[in-house]
């Protein structure tokens, strides 16, 4: 079955730089590449997709980038602020054939 | 809010017992899914079902079964319950393109 590895487990970054999360993944049929975060007991929040025929994807401070060829993608999140601190997860699927393979996260801090 | 209802939101319980999980998917959604969220575990897949049929399985274990009914909303039953299913057990539900899950607020469960 799928396996997803996700990198670094704890990313400490000031208030204002950017932080960059990596995944790999071992299915080369895996087609969907979601991007969850989660706060200390609440429910994990779809915050950015990606779908294997795109390479990268933008929404306001948020980016993702694919790579299918090296089966790895990564979150990138630029000008950091307090509210961006959570646990984020990444996710690898075969669309809705099945569910979603998560990686074990990466608790993300923002220093003020 | 994901527009995803789960109850309860706590249960606590003894080893040995049953209990059941209930989730209502966002309005128009067919697929539900289940997972269960532990420290050592991770956030895990166990099952899913797609307009009242099981759809695909994932980390399921053989004393855990789900259903899902007419109106749509699911439930997940565990029975022999071990200190070890102690967990956050979470439903998310899809759309028609089967990509986008949205996840419930989850079910804390306790066996003692």
């Amino acid at each position: 079955g799928e396996n997803v590895e996700q990198h670094p487990s704890t990313l400490s970054v000031q208030e204002g730089d950017s932080a960059v999360i990596k995944c790999t993944y071992s299915d080369s049929a895996s087609n969907y590449f979601p991007w969850y975060k989660q706060e200390l007991g609440k429910r994990p929040q779809l915050i950015i997709d990606i779908r294997s025929n795109v390479g990268e994807k933008k929404d306001q401070r948020i980016a993702v980038t694919l790579n299918k060829t090296a089966k790895h993608f990564s979150l990138h999140i630029t000008e950091t602020q307090p509210e961006d601190s959570a646990v984020y997860f990444c996710a690898a699927s075969l669309g809705g054939a099945d569910g979603l393979t998560f990686g074990k996260g990466t608790h993300l801090i923002i220093q003020p | 809010d994901s527009g995803v209802t789960q109850t309860p939101k706590h249960l606590i319980t003894a080893t040995g017992q049953r209990v059941t999980l209930r989730c209502s998917p966002r309005s128009g959604d067919l697929s539900v899914y289940w997972y269960q969220q532990s420290l050592d575990q991770g956030l895990q897949f166990l099952i899913q079902y797609y307009n009242g049929e099981e759809r695909a399985k994932g980390n399921i274990l053989e004393r855990f079964s789900a259903q899902q009914f007419p109106d749509l909303h699911s439930e997940l039953n565990l029975s022999s319950l071990e200190l070890g299913d102690s967990a956050l057990y979470f439903c998310a539900s899809s759309g028609g393109g089967f990509y986008e899950q949205f996840f419930g607020p989850g079910t804390r469960l306790t066996v003692l």
